[in-house]
């Protein structure tokens, strides 16, 4: 069964900088897994924040940025602002269907 | 404004079958791949299940494959999911979710859910 691991949790001061990051245990993430990023604060809906790696949407802050990085997909928030804080989720695709990872919770204080 | 509006859940005993629906409204419903994500209370999000604009790729996670359907009708703009043998651990917050294309890549408008508890 495939696992998608992600950092349970991390905690950043404002204005600092942050990655996240998603490993596969199938081994090391490339851009064929078509990363996703999606940030969910309690009570809402997940919101998309990356797609394909490292683009972003329209409506997504430019503090976001995802990338590869060490053979797992990452997320980078810089500068952090205290609405930052959620739950941060990857989604990465294995060829026919797609895995979640397990979460990050961001605090950020 | 694209709005993803789901129905169908509620409170099933194990075993027993239950079918969500899914409408949507803001772009063509046609055009776009969709997914279901569940998420159980307190938990993180699963993918559950993901169709492309004319249905010729269908997708399961492990955890549902051979129980769960997904179809579509492009002509009344419904999604659905067919849930047969339901067990606890099907209890959970069901999003539908459109995808930001005509394929199954990135999910990207979401839903507010409806909630499946599956319990005797």
């Amino acid at each position: 069964q495939t696992v998608v691991t992600q950092e349970p949790s991390l905690t950043v001061s404002p204005g600092g900088t942050v990655t996240l990051t998603c490993a596969s245990s199938t081994g090391a993430v490339t851009s064929d897994f078509y990363p996703n990023w999606f940030q969910q604060k309690p009570g809402q809906a997940p919101r998309s924040l990356i797609y394909g790696t490292s683009k972003e949407h329209s409506s997504t802050p430019a503090r976001f940025s995802g990338s590869l990085l060490g053979g797992k997909a990452a997320l980078t928030l810089s500068p952090v602002h205290p609405e930052d804080e959620a739950e941060y989720y990857c989604l990465l695709y294995y060829g026919g269907a797609w895995v979640f990872g397990g979460g990050t919770k961001l605090t950020v204080l | 404004e694209v709005q993803v509006v789901e129905s169908g859940g509620g409170l099933v005993q194990p075993g027993r079958s239950l079918r969500l629906s899914c409408t949507t409204s803001g772009l063509s419903f046609v055009d776009y791949g969709m997914h279901w994500v569940r998420q159980a209370p307190g938990k993180g999000l699963e993918w559950v299940s993901g169709i492309t604009w004319n249905s010729a790729k269908i997708a399961y996670a492990d955890s549902v494959m051979g129980r769960f359907t997904i179809s579509r009708d492009n002509a009344k703009n419904f999604l659905y999911l067919q849930m047969n043998s339901l067990r606890v651990e099907d209890t959970a917050l069901y999003y539908c979710v459109k995808d930001m294309g005509g394929y199954i890549q990135t999910p990207l408008f979401w839903g507010q859910g409806t909630l499946v508890t599956v319990s005797s």
